[in-house]
């Protein structure tokens, strides 16, 4: 598989239930961010942790980074349905000349109001 | 709030024409890129630049790609002689100097026919 792989690939919940997405990449990494896209628009950065960071809280979202399996999750909490889009984690590789991304594959969420 | 703008919002052109798309990062940011996303696929990068010079690209960023900073304010990217498979959206981002998160534009969604 790639950088950057996500699951599950769509998600869908109801209003006020807990949404939990995964991310698996595969070499080493300065920082793990994740971006929401909603339909067909623009990227928006929602939230990044470190290396050598295992947990940050950001509102109602929770990421969590774990290197030695090389994964993160990103965990929203009281969904509602404006928090309905795609979700991409993106990795900043170690070592590279800049801070270049490489995007998983995402999941789409939807939550049904 | 600032942001990253992009103009124009779609392009369509014929195959084999030249297109140029243009962003506006945030004005105080000094690293710049270009990613793409082709319909349903992942966003991928193509190139990052800084001090009017290329810092690094993917082996997408051939040579019918090119980008420039014009001016103070302008990022453009220009296809030299489009094919179909560069129908895709590009979304232009940029960070500051040093950082680690990327904001991204709305993108341009570019059909070739």
């Amino acid at each position: 598989s790639q950088q950057g792989e996500e699951d599950p690939q769509a998600l869908s919940i109801q209003e006020g239930e807990n949404a939990t997405m995964n991310c698996s990449y595969k070499t080493s990494i300065n920082n793990l961010q994740w971006y929401r896209q909603n339909s067909g628009r623009g990227l928006v950065h929602l939230i990044l942790i470190r290396s050598n960071e295992r947990e940050k809280h950001s509102g109602r979202l929770r990421v969590t980074l774990d290197t030695s399996k090389k994964s993160s999750s990103l965990l929203i909490t009281a969904s509602r349905a404006a928090d309905t889009a795609s979700y991409f984690c993106a990795t900043d590789p170690y070592g590279g000349a800049t801070n270049k991304l490489i995007f998983g594959t995402g999941t789409l969420l939807a939550v049904q109001p | 709030e600032p942001e990253v703008t992009q103009t124009p919002s779609h392009q369509v052109t014929q195959m084999g024409q030249e297109v140029i798309l243009r962003c506006v990062p945030i004005s105080n940011h000094l690293y710049f890129y270009w990613y793409r996303q082709i319909l349903g696929q992942k966003v991928e990068f193509l190139v990052s630049f800084y001090n009017n010079e290329i810092s690094e690209k993917s082996e997408i960023f051939d040579d019918q790609f090119s980008v420039e900073r014009p001016d103070g304010s302008n990022f453009t990217l220009k296809i030299r002689s489009t094919k179909l498979e560069d129908s895709a959206m590009y979304f232009c981002a940029s960070s500051e100097l040093g950082g680690e998160t990327q904001y991204f534009g709305p993108g341009t969604r570019l059909l070739v026919l």
